[in-house]
């Protein structure tokens, strides 16, 4: 059974910074694309950033420079480092797998919360 | 940046039939897939590659496609189907965007 968690959510502070992780089980890892997506407080869906099988990463306007993907395939994990956390940053964030054949996101993840609040 | 537009909000009757549009530019050469959110659920996949139903999803959802838009139809609205649904294409450098989600209402 494919299963994605998530954790690292949490509060911080304007400008600070958090790690979020997937950790991912039920299917070969290292062979998927993954992303994060998130959903703000009465807000829609916003795909944040993708990484593929290979490595390659792309981000969302509003993180690019700010936020950073990485995965660890021995460890079936991916990750996404947020420095410089805005208010408008505060979200339910989804890891998700992407399906080559297919597209689009077949699982994921329940979400953690991150809260940018002072 | 590309943008998907579709109608914040619409209501109807259980046994009566949703369709929700999705349009944008891309979607003429870009497949649209679509997410059902209930409150406090991660996203569930629907439709992918414009007509395609994902595993366990019932018959009742369908997608369509034609020229830039994109429609999800819900035959036989049951009061399950009250929900948040969001249309997915990509744009031209590979990046996923999002529609700004429909409120399906089922009155």
């Amino acid at each position: 059974e494919v299963q994605l968690v998530e954790s690292g959510g949490g509060l911080v502070r304007p400008g600070g910074s958090l790690r979020l992780s997937c950790a991912a089980s039920g299917f070969t890892f290292s062979s998927y694309n993954m992303n994060w997506v998130r959903r703000a407080p009465g807000k829609g869906l916003e795909w944040v950033s993708s990484i593929s099988s290979s490595g390659y990463t792309h981000y969302g306007d509003s993180v690019k420079g700010r936020f950073t993907i990485s995965r660890d395939n021995l460890k079936n994990s991916l990750y996404l480092q947020m420095e410089s956390l805005r208010a408008d940053d505060t979200a339910v964030y989804y890891c998700a797998r992407a399906e080559f054949a297919t597209g689009g996101f077949h699982f994921w993840g329940q979400g953690t919360l991150v809260n940018v609040s002072s | 940046s590309y943008e998907v537009t579709q109608p914040p909000s619409m209501s109807v009757s259980p046994g009566q039939t949703a369709r929700i549009a999705c349009s944008g530019d891309a979607l003429a050469n870009q497949f649209a897939y679509w997410y059902q959110q209930r409150p406090g659920q991660a996203p569930v996949l629907l439709i992918y590659k414009d007509t395609e139903r994902s595993s366990g999803i019932p018959e009742r959802f369908s997608g369509s496609s034609s020229g830039t838009v994109a429609t999800l139809t819900i035959s036989g609205v049951q009061a399950e189907d009250e929900a948040d649904y969001y249309c997915q294409s990509t744009d031209t450098r590979g990046s996923w965007v999002f529609g700004g989600g429909t409120k399906l209402a089922v009155l």
